[in-house]
């Protein structure tokens, strides 16, 4: 079936950990997203690809980081510059195509701080 | 700027009930898109609807119905008579559109449907 599969669907991080949720696509979609939900928020966009090997900060970059080597995949790293990681992060991906584009959204992985 | 307001934060009714969810929102551009998303308690986002700004016809899709009026600002979303599956987060998005669709998402509204 085609779709966003994330990964793990929990996750905790020890104090001054880096931490690496990932995020797979097989729509043959160009662009990806990151997005952050705290509780009683709405998303905000932390990193976006247009194409591979390219990609732009969003509103809340700050203490995050990317890559996007492959169009299929596009990783997300939570630093320990991240003060205060705990939330629930989606992925999403969307293609450009007969004046349309419409994000689709992974299930979404939970991190937590031990 | 842009920015959405879903000023209702929570919402109960009961099953059978019709209800509204609103949505305002506020940009200068002339040509800007307006969705919804459906976040039941799995957490995954589900898309229900893309609105272009130069359509301001409103549209039912079964139990849903939108009302989108430039006007007003507001692109609200009313389900006739609920049911117990419809208890979600409901997100309404604003997006510029283009190849890369960045969207400003409000801040939700839950539905809870009781039996």
């Amino acid at each position: 079936d085609g779709g966003i599969t994330q990964s793990p669907k929990y996750l905790f991080r020890k104090e001054g950990q880096n931490v690496t949720l990932s995020c797979e696509q097989n729509l043959n979609h160009d662009a990806m997203y990151w997005y952050r939900q705290d509780p009683g928020q709405g998303l905000r966009l932390i990193y976006y690809s247009q194409i591979v090997n390219d990609f732009q900060k969003g509103d809340i970059a700050e203490g995050y980081s990317v890559s996007r080597e492959k169009k299929e995949s596009f990783p997300l790293t939570v630093t320990s510059a991240q003060k205060n990681p705990t939330a629930f992060y989606l992925c999403a991906s969307s293609i450009w195509q007969g004046g349309k584009n419409i994000q689709y959204f992974g299930a979404g992985t939970r991190l937590s701080v031990l | 700027a842009q920015k959405v307001t879903q000023a209702q934060t929570e919402i109960s009714v009961v099953e059978k009930e019709d209800v509204t969810l609103d949505c305002v929102y506020e940009t200068r551009d002339t040509t800007y898109y307006l969705f919804w998303y459906k976040q039941p308690p799995s957490g995954e986002l589900v898309f229900l609807i893309r609105r272009n700004s130069f359509d301001e016809q409103n549209e039912i899709s079964g139990r849903y119905s939108w009302n989108f009026q430039k006007s007003t600002s507001s692109f609200n979303f009313t389900i006739t008579a609920s049911q117990v599956v419809d208890s979600a987060v409901y997100f309404c998005a604003l997006g510029k559109g283009g190849a890369t669709n960045k969207l400003i998402f409000g801040t939700g509204t839950l539905l809870a449907v009781q039996p």
